[in-house]
């Protein structure tokens, strides 16, 4: 079964719109981060936004923030007033308890139109 | 700009040659990770370094290695170079191997094996 599933391979904005990036995960640990990276045409992955298994609020930075609800394991991203520098490639990844690594959604493409 | 560094940007090769992949990590990290982008694979964690030591593996294939100098820059060799090892080649670092440590990405290195 996947980890980390996202289910809009490609979404359409307006700018200055709100859009929400879908994200479900699966795990038993009790322990684990979710994460959130923007990839643009030019190739590099940036990270973007921080959630923890025991955060209490949901994570916000700047115009990012993450819709975390816990009980149906998703950790949705949510970009308020879209801008046409937002076009990209978004990945939601998972980091359990334990262990190091990130596993990594498909992602989504978001296109963000003027 | 994440801070990591990675050289080379882009690298051609032919099918049976050795590469190798430099990386060095944000001032202060002491994790390294490699990941690899495909097409068809889509983002896979191949191998964690901390402080010079092989912390974790995935899907890394016996053909590659890689290793974590005393400077902390890390190194991927590949080897015997197939066309399917064609892929965007990520670095990433963080500060520890904490499960809230957020792990900053380098610009990759695009290799193409024709």
């Amino acid at each position: 079964a996947q980890k980390i599933t996202q289910t809009q391979p490609g979404m359409f904005v307006q700018e200055k719109e709100a859009v929400t990036l879908d994200c479900t995960y699966d795990t038993s640990d009790p322990s684990y981060g979710l994460f959130w990276y923007k990839q643009p045409s030019s190739g590099e992955m940036i990270f973007l936004i921080y959630q923890g298994s025991y955060d209490q609020q949901n994570a916000t930075e700047g115009r990012y923030s993450l819709n975390f609800q816990k009980a149906r394991k998703s950790a949705n991203l949510v970009i308020s007033a879209s801008q046409l520098g937002d076009s990209a490639m978004y990945f939601c990844a998972m980091r359990e308890g334990g262990y190091s690594t990130l596993t990594f959604g498909k992602g989504t493409m978001l296109l963000v139109s003027p | 700009d994440s801070g990591v560094t990675q050289t080379p940007k882009h690298l051609i090769t032919a099918t049976g040659q050795r590469v190798t992949l430099r990386c060095s990590p944000r001032s202060g990290d002491l994790s390294v990770y490699w990941y690899q982008q495909s097409l068809d694979q889509g983002l896979q964690f191949l191998i964690q370094y901390y402080n010079g030591e092989e912390r974790a593996k995935g899907n890394i294939l016996e053909r590659f290695s890689a290793q974590q100098f005393p400077d902390l820059h890390s190194e991927l060799n590949l080897s015997s170079l197939e066309l399917g090892d064609s892929a965007l080649y990520f670095c990433a670092s963080s500060v520890f191997d904490r499960d809230t440590d957020t792990q900053y990405f380098g610009p990759g290195t695009r290799l193409t094996v024709l």
